[in-house]
């Protein structure tokens, strides 16, 4: 069955840079959700999309920004990178018009700033 | 809001041995419960969920967690575990009635260590 495809799976960016992370729902899952697991940490929630619209948000700094388009993929954006922005990022979806309330992971897009 | 609270941080065992994390949690209203896995390096893999009905339930590679809603928990299980078992354990959360978002609050992980 397909899962969820998030990429790239590895990044490394200097501090400063900008970044972007893409993610590809599982087909016919309408709403995308990102977290940010620091090491050792739990997932934290950044925000969620529902059919192209923020649905929430959580602990998302000002300096990144994410989007659904409307294939239903999306992407974070990450700006002024920090050393604390290292970390690993998971993308998972959903389908509420399915009634499913799973949330199904990607295998992450590890991200480290140098 | 919703928190979700796991009482062990590392637990160490031996193959074989008997395994029950602990987890707890608040939020006033009606709740999905879930425990996922995470092996070393890997992404978050679903063991188990409740919605409701039946409070106990199986998942996955033989774990199973009981949901006792008056002490808000929801414990998982194992009655034999295996080195391949070595992993970090995550309980987590979502509102029952959630609209278009169910997005999840999780615990801070138990770390399990299965010593062969």
């Amino acid at each position: 069955a397909a899962g969820v495809i998030q990429s790239p799976r590895h990044l490394i960016k200097e501090k400063r840079e900008t970044a972007t992370l893409k993610c590809y729902p599982i087909p016919r899952h309408d709403t995308v959700y990102w977290y940010q697991q620091g090491p050792g940490q739990d997932p934290q929630f950044l925000i969620s999309f529902y059919e192209k619209m923020q649905s929430d948000k959580g602990s998302i700094p000002d300096r990144f920004s994410a989007q659904q388009f409307s294939d239903y993929h999306s992407e974070l954006n990450m700006s002024s990178l920090e050393l604390g922005d290292s970390a690993l990022y998971f993308c998972a979806s959903s389908s509420y018009r399915a009634g499913a309330n799973v949330l199904t992971f990607g295998a992450g897009s590890r991200l480290t700033v140098l | 809001a919703q928190s979700v609270s796991q009482h062990n941080h590392h637990v160490i065992l031996s193959e074989a041995a008997s395994l029950e994390l602990g987890c707890n949690y608040s939020y006033g209203g009606t709740v999905n419960l879930f425990w996922y896995v995470q092996y070393p390096g890997q992404h978050l893999q679903l063991l188990l969920k409740y919605f409701s009905g039946d409070p106990l339930v199986k998942g996955i590679k033989g774990f199973e967690a009981e949901f006792i809603k008056s002490k808000f928990s929801f414990n998982l299980r194992k009655p034999s575990v295996q080195w391949s078992d070595t992993a970090e354990y995550f309980c987590a959360v979502n509102r029952g009635s959630g609209g278009s978002n169910y997005k999840l609050t999780f615990g801070k992980g138990t770390l399990l260590t299965v010593n062969p």
